[in-house]
């Protein structure tokens, strides 16, 4: 089937605005996670779900990020009044019942 | 395109060559570990995964090796393809945890 998607692919933001990031996993995945990326270092925890339920947001960095998966399929992460730190790839994973995560291409934000 | 790995240490190989990928993990109660292939403007790609109840696991073309001794992982790629030319990822899962702990990644390069 499908893997994970997510979009936008790419989205170029000017400081102080509102983005939204789109996370469709695959199809029964109980589990799904955000992580963000930095360039030249590996992705880091954001928040996890497990169906409607964020089990997780330790790695949020801070009161502007947000995510949310109503009805336990689709997620969307996100980050009012964005700021230049916010400039990365923002990585959704999803998860069956092994503990394998499989990503999806990721949003790559850019703020201006 | 965008690059993945701008820093990161570099393995350069000829074709045809067997890559050796190491990794060191951090945490001694990690229960499960996966190598991931980034390539440049995608999401991390699963390649391979091993628990820490193994010490070897091969799948096609690859084989991982766990050294828990010395929490060294490392990722073998036999007859190295232009087409494995990408960043590598090591992370890790300690025991009842759900979150990827990503090592820092290597970038590696294949020679025609």
């Amino acid at each position: 089937g499908a893997g994970v998607s997510q979009s936008p692919r790419y989205k170029v933001a000017k400081r102080g605005q509102d983005v939204a990031l789109r996370c469709d996993p695959i199809s029964g995945h109980v589990s799904l996670f955000w992580y963000q990326q930095a360039l030249g270092q590996g992705p880091e925890f954001l928040t996890y779900f497990q169906n409607e339920a964020q089990l997780d947001k330790s790695g949020l960095p801070s009161d502007r990020f947000f995510a949310e998966r109503p009805e336990g399929s689709v997620s969307t992460l996100k980050i009012q009044r964005t700021q230049q730190e916010d400039s990365a790839v923002y990585l959704c994973a999803s998860r069956g019942l092994r503990e394998t995560q499989y990503f999806g291409p990721g949003t790559r934000l850019l703020v201006l | 395109g965008e690059s993945v790995g701008l820093h990161l240490p570099t393995l350069s190989v000829q074709e045809g060559d067997n890559s050796i990928i190491n990794c060191a993990y951090s945490n001694s109660a990690s229960d499960y570990f996966i190598w991931y292939k980034q390539e440049s403007g995608k999401g991390p790609q699963f390649i391979i995964d091993i628990r820490s109840n193994m010490d070897k696991r091969q799948g096609q073309r690859v084989t991982v090796l766990l050294n828990k001794t010395v929490k060294h992982l490392s990722l073998q790629i036999a007859a190295t393809q232009p087409g494995d030319s990408a960043v590598y990822f090591c992370a890790e899962i300690p025991w009842s945890s759900y979150k990827l702990i990503f090592g820092s990644g290597t970038r590696l390069l294949v020679r025609p």
